[in-house]
């Protein structure tokens, strides 16, 4: 089983929508979570980390549900420049270990 | 403040070969990961760098091998290259992980092998 699993999409909605991705993760002593952004061809980038009380970035919201072992992203008022692959990351600081998950792809559309 | 460095940004080696990868991490941190993405893939963690040694290994083959020097800067060096390496190489730096500090990436090497 994969450390860190995530629907592969693609999300296809329309602009000014709202759109949610999930991504479990199967080590409970999972410590720190984070969402990364990937553009075609381009490295990833820190969008935002998760807590356990909900953060929230503008039109980016950000979960963390222990209990059922996931995280969640949603995406407010979609833009066109949202378009991009989403991965999410699970830190197990106690092992210096860091999983990605294969990365959600969005696509904004006109 | 330059952020992570990675040298080449694209290069094409021959099934055989051997290749050599270079990162210089952001100012200020200590720690150096290299990762693999293929094609339509998440980032597939090779190993991790910290105080010039090897702390961390994914599932990579002895081929992949890599090293630190006393500024942090990395190396990853791949051997007896296959058609399957063919991947964007991403280094990653952050202050210890184990501190709880958050991963940085570079733009990656675009590796190519024919």
């Amino acid at each position: 089983r994969k450390e860190v699993e995530q629907d592969p999409g693609p999300f296809n909605v329309p602009e000014g929508a709202t759109v949610a991705f999930n991504c479990t993760y199967s080590n409970s002593a999972s410590q720190s979570f984070f969402w990364y952004r990937q553009d075609c061809r381009k490295e990833p980038k820190l969008l935002m980390s998760v807590y356990s009380s909900g953060n929230e970035d503008g039109r980016f919201t950000a979960q963390l549900n222990r209990a059922s072992q996931y995280i969640s992203l949603l995406i407010r008022d979609s833009k066109l420049s949202d378009s991009a692959t989403y991965l999410c990351v699970v830190i197990l600081y106690n092992f210096n270990k860091f999983y990605f998950g294969s990365g959600t792809k969005l696509n904004v559309k006109p | 403040d330059a952020g992570v460095t990675q040298s080449p940004t694209h290069l094409i080696k021959t099934r055989g070969q051997q290749v050599t990868l270079r990162c210089s991490p952001k100012s200020g941190h200590d720690t150096v990961s290299w990762y693999q993405q293929a094609l339509g893939q998440g980032p597939q963690f090779i190993f991790q760098y910290y105080e010039e040694e090897e702390r961390q290994r994914g599932n990579f083959p002895d081929r992949f091998s890599g090293h630190q020097y006393p500024n942090y800067s990395s190396e990853l060096n791949v051997n007896a290259l296959l058609l399957g390496d063919s991947a964007l190489y991403l280094c990653a730096s952050s202050l210890d992980v184990s501190s709880g500090n958050t991963i940085y990436f570079g733009e990656g090497s675009w590796l190519t092998v024919v």
